[in-house]
């Protein structure tokens, strides 16, 4: 199975801030990486697929990238509404695997 | 507008069975693979289940042998049938859509709750 190592596992950061999240998978996945927000009691939300393409309706403030098997999720001016937690996701292979998550709340 | 409405959730003897549905509209069932994701109480995402447009279905290796993942395309709804259920299967059980090729869940239901407890 491909593990992928989420960090951090929390932060805290202020409205404005810019924030960046790492997933590293334990083998190569090609760009078969998608990241999702998450809030309490809700499914998660498809935010960036294929490691840095933008769902539709998804404001331009997150990004995503790729360094071999390092991923980034980055949010360049935090807003209120972004407070959540954030899961990536590998679907290269079955079985389909998820980050530990990381939970960014209000500094 | 999409939806994934799931059900038959609820409270469960250790041993016992549970049969959970995914309704679906404004897309059909049958032309996407189909997923099934798990969230136990505080904790992160477990992948559980997909069928494929060809009916195959693969299980995460936690679930083997105990969950089947079916659909009936006349109702266009997914389902979960869960035997032999442990207090480790306690969670919020989602179905999600993952579109042929894209290998993303772009749409996912509101969930269900499972708890196993004696």
């Amino acid at each position: 199975d491909i593990q992928m190592t989420q960090s951090p596992s929390s932060l805290s950061a202020s409205v404005g801030d810019r924030v960046t999240i790492t997933c590293r998978a334990s083998q190569s996945i090609s760009n078969y990486l998608n990241w999702y927000q998450q809030k309490p009691g809700k499914a998660p939300k498809l935010l960036i697929y294929g490691a840095s393409s933008l769902q539709t309706g998804v404001p331009s403030r997150f990004s995503g990238s790729r360094s071999g098997t390092d991923f980034t999720l980055s949010i360049s001016s935090l807003q209120p509404d972004d407070f959540a937690t954030y899961y990536c996701q590998q679907t290269y292979s079955i079985p389909v695997t998820f980050g530990q998550g990381t939970k960014l709340d209000i500094k | 507008e999409v939806q994934l409405v799931e059900s038959g959730g609820g409270l469960i003897q250790p041993g016992g069975s549970l049969r959970l549905s995914c309704v679906v509209s404004e897309f059909t069932v049958s032309s996407n693979y189909m997923n099934w994701v798990r969230q136990a109480p505080g904790k992160g995402l477990e992948w559980v289940s997909v069928i494929y447009t060809g009916g195959q279905t693969y299980h995460a290796d936690s679930v083997k042998g105990r969950f089947t993942t079916s659909r009936d395309n006349s109702k266009n709804t997914l389902y979960l049938q869960m035997n032999s259920l442990k207090a480790e299967d306690t969670a919020v059980y989602y179905c999600a859509r993952e579109t042929p090729g894209e290998k993303n869940f772009d749409h996912w239901g509101q969930g269900t709750l499972v708890t196993v407890s004696s």
